[in-house]
């Protein structure tokens, strides 16, 4: 089945690291993605991994894979308040369309 | 290019009336995908094009939600007979067909259906 699941809330101060969760049930699943949504606006790509490494990291962002747990994290150094958004994770099935299935985001709050 | 854009922002129709979105993908982009998010929730697929073909439908498209692109370029996604379940932001995306590197998505158009 198609299903992507991620912690609803996370809250941190400024300043110090976050840590985004995420479990996939598609082994096979190409690539995976992380992207940012701030109220009102559309989904902004952070950053996204191929299945075959292990972690990428693109300077505040450390993207981490455990294919054998399925598992995916997102870490964002130095939190800042303009951080405040909802991070999804998605990911890729193995088909040549393109399709995305997304968890239902995760709240990052930001207290200064 | 100014990358998505989707026309209107926002849409409150009495239940029962049709709508209609349109969604402009940047221009050279071949793919363009239509998915809806509720409230609290990610975006789930509803359908996608490769230039004007319609090449997969989620079963979450109803008889009730057709949606085009009549010569590869513009999209748009009507709803007729609204109900209040179709309360939503409805996104558009495109990328290139092979591109890895995600979509870029749309603004969105919220709609309520009162």
């Amino acid at each position: 089945g198609e299903d992507v699941e991620q912690s609803l809330f996370l809250s941190v101060r400024e300043g110090d690291s976050s840590v985004i969760n995420c479990t996939y049930t598609d082994s096979s699943s190409t690539y995976l993605y992380w992207y940012k949504q701030e109220p009102g606006a559309g989904l902004q790509l952070l950053t996204y991994i191929f299945s075959n490494m292990d972690m990428k990291q693109d300077q505040r962002l450390t993207v981490l894979l455990n294919k054998k747990d399925k598992h995916l994290s997102l870490r964002i150094a130095d939190t800042q308040t303009g951080d405040s958004a909802i991070y999804f994770c998605a990911e890729s099935p193995p088909s040549n369309t393109g399709k995305l299935i997304f968890g239902q985001g995760t709240t990052l709050q930001v207290k200064p | 290019d100014t990358g998505v854009s989707q026309d209107p922002r926002h849409k409150i129709t009495k239940r029962g009336q049709n709508v209609t979105f349109r969604c402009d993908p940047i221009s050279e982009h071949n793919r363009l995908y239509w998915y809806r998010q509720t409230l609290g929730q990610g975006p789930e697929f509803l359908t996608y094009f490769q230039n004007e073909a319609q090449l997969e439908k989620s079963r979450l498209l109803s008889d009730r939600f057709s949606a085009e692109r009549p010569k590869g370029s513009f999209s748009t996604l009507e709803i007729q007979r609204t109900e209040q379940g179709d309360s939503a932001m409805y996104l558009c995306a495109s990328s290139w067909a092979g591109q890895v590197h995600g979509y870029t998505f749309g603004s969105g158009t919220r709609l309520t259906v009162v």
